[in-house]
């Protein structure tokens, strides 16, 4: 069975840092694009980051790119995005998505994880 | 960036009838050389992450009930829901997989 897990989110201050993690079994990670895509509440969803199944190549959303960084441990079968400099509009859940070809849809997701930023 | 609009953002409709949920992209998601559209939809329940319904705008996930369909092309999609159940009850959202950055619809909220 495919699973995604999120974990690390919380409540942090504005200008904080948070680094979510995503942990995945039963594909084969490694073949495998990984996105992080994030809702903020009551809202839609907003394609965050991806990298490349060996973690090469990476692509950010204009609001986010200098801030967040994303990678993989492929051995670890993981999935990061380290945040930082937080602010108020990045509040959201942050979900990990796996992507079976560079240009596919969204195949499975994990459950999500809350980042809360606020003083 | 392909700008994705659904139409309506809410809709209500009686158990056992037909729900049609649209999305327009602001440019062709048609990839010519293999003639597909790079078009999915996805259902999200309340507390729950999406979940794939439609890719290739027409191909139905597996274990997908048949009661969902997905056509159209180039840049016009139309989802429709045959006999609407209860558990149909969500929001519904469109998108893009034919550039980067993928993008999503604003969702539509379909409702008993």
């Amino acid at each position: 069975e495919v699973q995604l897990a999120e974990s690390g989110g919380g409540l942090v201050q504005p200008g904080g840092s948070l680094r979510l993690s995503c942990a995945a079994s039963g594909f084969t990670f490694n073949t495998y694009w990984m996105h992080w895509v994030r809702q903020a509440p009551g809202e839609g969803l907003v394609w965050v980051s991806h990298i490349n199944p060996d973690g090469s190549s990476t692509n950010y959303a204009d609001s986010v790119k200098g801030r967040f960084t994303i990678s993989r441990d492929n051995a670890k079968n993981a999935l990061y995005l380290q945040m930082n400099n937080l602010r108020a509009d990045d509040t959201a859940v942050y979900y990990c998505a796996s992507v079976a070809h560079s240009y596919s849809w969204y195949d499975y997701w994990g459950r999500g994880t809350l980042v809360t930023v606020s003083s | 960036d392909i700008v994705m609009t659904q139409s309506p953002d809410s809709l209500a409709v009686s158990l056992g009838e037909r729900a049609t949920i649209n999305c327009k992209s602001s440019q062709t998601v048609l990839y010519r050389s293999n003639k597909k559209n790079y078009l999915a939809w996805y259902q999200q329940k309340p507390g729950q992450p999406p979940k794939v319904l439609i890719y290739w705008a027409s191909t139905r996930e597996s274990g997908v009930p048949d009661r969902f369909s997905g056509s159209g092309s180039g840049t016009d999609f139309t989802l429709t829901i045959s006999s609407l159940q209860a558990e149909d009850v969500a929001v519904y959202y469109c998108q893009q997989y034919y550039s980067t950055p993928f993008t999503f619809g604003q969702g539509t909220k379909l409702e008993i």
